[in-house]
């Protein structure tokens, strides 16, 4: 499959246990946040949105927390999956723009 | 499966050469965008389209150009090609213009300049 990164930060979790994956973004102006996640050779798939309005937004087993102060976004994944194993990215983007900013990722390998 | 469609899914060029990538958007949304993901620079914003016209622009070289075609599918023209070319070049579309909202992605098209 394709290889995203060589030199992706990477968090191993051991399978069940609950997964937290970072991101520090960059612009103050930025007003909406999303995580995305990529498995080898495919495409970016959206996992969750957050507004600036917002410090915590819950999906299925998914939550996001954003701290504005220190302009720090996390990803909490409950009961994480082998499925759940891909490179994962935290993308930012002012209001009113589509022109997301993309954090490096970060690598998530499930331990069965 | 997003519904965004490019193709090719692998193209193989020499450099000099001039290459052009296809975006089919999801059925309905009028907002295509274009990324090149490298393995040293991660997701980058190349440039964003709307109902056929430039919207936003981010580091595009002078030497890619883009358009989006009444139909709503989009070319990414990649000229001059160098090594440092060599990536992934996503599409994405979406409906919503102001606010935010998801961007669903193609599966991409992997370019790699010889």
């Amino acid at each position: 499959g394709e290889s995203v990164g060589l030199h992706l930060p990477t968090l191993s979790v051991q399978e069940g246990d609950n997964s937290i994956i970072n991101c520090a973004y960059s612009n103050s102006a930025s007003d909406y946040f999303i995580w995305y996640k990529q498995e080898s050779g495919k495409g970016p798939q959206f996992i969750i949105d957050i507004r600036s309005n917002m410090d915590k937004r819950q999906g299925q087993r998914v939550t996001v927390l954003l701290n504005k102060t220190v302009k720090h976004l996390s990803l909490q994944i409950a009961a994480t999956q082998p499925g759940d194993s891909a490179v994962y990215f935290c993308a930012e983007a002012p209001y009113g723009t589509y022109k997301y900013i993309f954090g490096t990722g970060t690598r998530l390998k499930v331990l069965a | 499966d997003s519904g965004v469609t490019q193709t090719p899914k692998h193209l193989i060029t020499a450099t000099g050469q001039r290459v052009t990538l296809r975006c089919s958007p999801r059925s309905g949304d009028l907002s295509v965008y274009w990324y090149q993901q490298s393995l040293d620079q991660g997701l980058q914003f190349l440039i964003q389209y709307y109902n056929g016209e430039e919207r936003a622009k981010g580091n595009i070289l002078e030497r890619f150009s883009a358009q989006q075609f009444p139909d709503l599918h989009s070319e990414l023209n990649l000229s001059s090609l160098e090594l440092g070319d060599s990536a992934l070049y996503f599409c994405a579309s979406s409906v919503v213009v102001t606010g935010g909202t998801e961007a669903f992605f193609g599966q991409g098209t992997r370019l790699t300049v010889v």
